[in-house]
């Protein structure tokens, strides 16, 4: 079972919008943690929110975690040419356990 | 610091055909993954280690095994080749346990295998 579902599927923007992206967990977890992929590189720790956290931010990074709802939003506020990647989610529930990964939010910026 | 390492960046293997593909990090970790991952599939578990001496199935384990050689390194292998293991592979190390519940998971840069 997938522990992180990003949706959309894909998203195009113009730099300087707003990119939002959202992510579904099955099961009660920890933390949730959100990772950038570039084209053909592996992926990179952006954000960690725990369970008890509501909203966190990280530069022009805005993560939000709704336990009730199992969900987790992240915005990317004025976006860049740079911010063209992948995004994923992964929750965590033990600190020994897995991390494992949903399909990704692949997001394109357009100067 | 060179993170987590991956060996080949890319290899092309006859149907059939086995190799092995290493990883070695230098952080210290106790936990490392194996992942694959193909388009439109995100990428799905083949084998973790939680710590060193251990070894776990992840979601698509079959046609590989793993060997968790020390601390620092973490082998994945193919013993006979298939075309469905056409894939990017990519390993990942985490400094896991108690009063690691919140620490991130390091990626290598991935290696691009092609089963013909």
């Amino acid at each position: 079972s997938q522990q992180g579902e990003e949706d959309p599927q894909a998203l195009s923007i113009q730099e300087g919008e707003n990119a939002t992206m959202n992510c579904s967990y099955k099961t009660s977890i920890n933390n949730l943690q959100w990772y950038r992929q570039n084209s053909g590189r592996g992926l990179v720790h952006l954000i960690l929110i725990r369970s008890n956290e509501r909203e966190k931010h990280s530069g022009r990074l805005r993560v939000t975690l709704d336990t009730s709802k199992k969900s987790s939003s992240l915005l990317i506020t004025a976006s860049r040419a740079a911010d063209t990647a992948s995004y994923f989610c992964a929750g965590r529930s033990d600190s020994w356990g897995k991390l494992q990964f949903g399909a990704g939010t692949q997001v394109v910026v357009t100067p | 610091n060179a993170g987590v390492t991956q060996t080949p960046k890319f290899q092309v293997l006859k149907t059939g055909q086995s190799m092995t593909l290493q990883c070695a990090q230098d952080m210290n970790h106790n936990s490392m993954y194996w992942y694959r991952q193909d388009p439109g599939m995100g990428l799905r578990l083949i084998y973790y280690s939680a710590s060193e001496g251990t070894t776990d199935k992840g979601e698509v384990p079959n046609g590989y095994n793993v060997s968790r050689l020390n601390k620092r390194e973490f082998s994945l292998r193919l013993e006979s080749a298939a075309p469905s293991q056409t894939s990017v592979y990519f390993c990942a190390s985490r400094l896991a346990g108690t009063g690691n519940m919140n620490t991130e998971a390091f990626f290598g840069q991935g290696t691009r295998l092609t089963v013909v």
